[in-house]
């Protein structure tokens, strides 16, 4: 069965140090990955998708992921961590079966001044 | 701005009185969907739309409907709302279905259930 797993419920980072929230998938054929941000009381904001091609994609607001497929894995990266990163961050994975989406379990985000 | 619009973004009704939550869209996209959102956790796929053709999730509750009168506007009905459909209520649009493209959330709609 496809899935993918955020493995930490909570992730805390100093404002300035780089940043990692970690995602692993599986799934049958190739995967195509997603990761979303939600900011309290709001709707899921895309910050990028791993299609095909080069293993580390760019996204919005500074953030990055690297598609690893030897350990099934697509971390989220920031560099430097920003009080206003402090999110939820959902990782996620289409479903070959019908083309919806499978949504890991959310990390929370807390950047600390 | 092209956009996804929810309203109302607040809701509070009674047990079992009927909640129309509405979404509507400046994207052009084919296809909506509505999630439903407890407590910070993943969203969950209540149904979506291709089209005019409705894809209902197995287990989304029969006290949970929608309606898609044109490309631009979908609605979710919650016939007799029970203290366990309190949550917020995402609509999103992709493109295409089947393609890798994104989804395009609204703000959500929260309904609180007295």
């Amino acid at each position: 069965a496809q899935s993918v797993a955020q493995p930490e419920d909570q992730v805390n980072v100093a404002e300035g140090n780089p940043l990692t929230v970690k995602c692993t998938y599986s799934v049958s054929g190739n995967p195509y990955l997603f990761w979303y941000v939600q900011y309290p009381n709001r709707g899921l904001q895309f910050l990028l998708k791993y299609i095909t091609g080069d293993n580390l994609v760019k996204g919005s607001y500074g953030f990055e992921a690297e598609f690893n497929k030897s350990q099934t894995s697509f971390h989220l990266k920031k560099p430097s961590a920003l009080v206003s990163d402090s999110a939820l961050y959902f990782c996620a994975v289409r479903d070959d079966s019908n083309y919806q989406l499978i949504w890991g379990a959310g990390t929370k985000l807390i950047i600390k001044p | 701005d092209a956009m996804v619009i929810q309203n109302p973004r607040y809701q509070v009704t009674q047990f079992g009185k009927p909640v129309t939550l509405s979404c509507s869209q400046t994207l052009n996209h084919n296809v909506m969907y509505w999630y439903q959102q407890k407590s910070s956790q993943a969203p969950k796929l209540l149904f979506h739309y291709y089209d005019k053709d409705f894809n209902n999730e197995a287990d989304t509750p029969d006290n949970f409907q929608s309606r898609r009168p044109n490309t631009s506007f979908c609605f979710l009905d919650i016939r007799s709302p029970g203290l366990g459909d309190a949550a917020m209520y995402l609509c999103a649009t992709s493109r295409v279905q089947g393609r890798t493209g994104e989804l395009f959330f609204g703000e959500g709609s929260r309904l609180t259930v007295l």
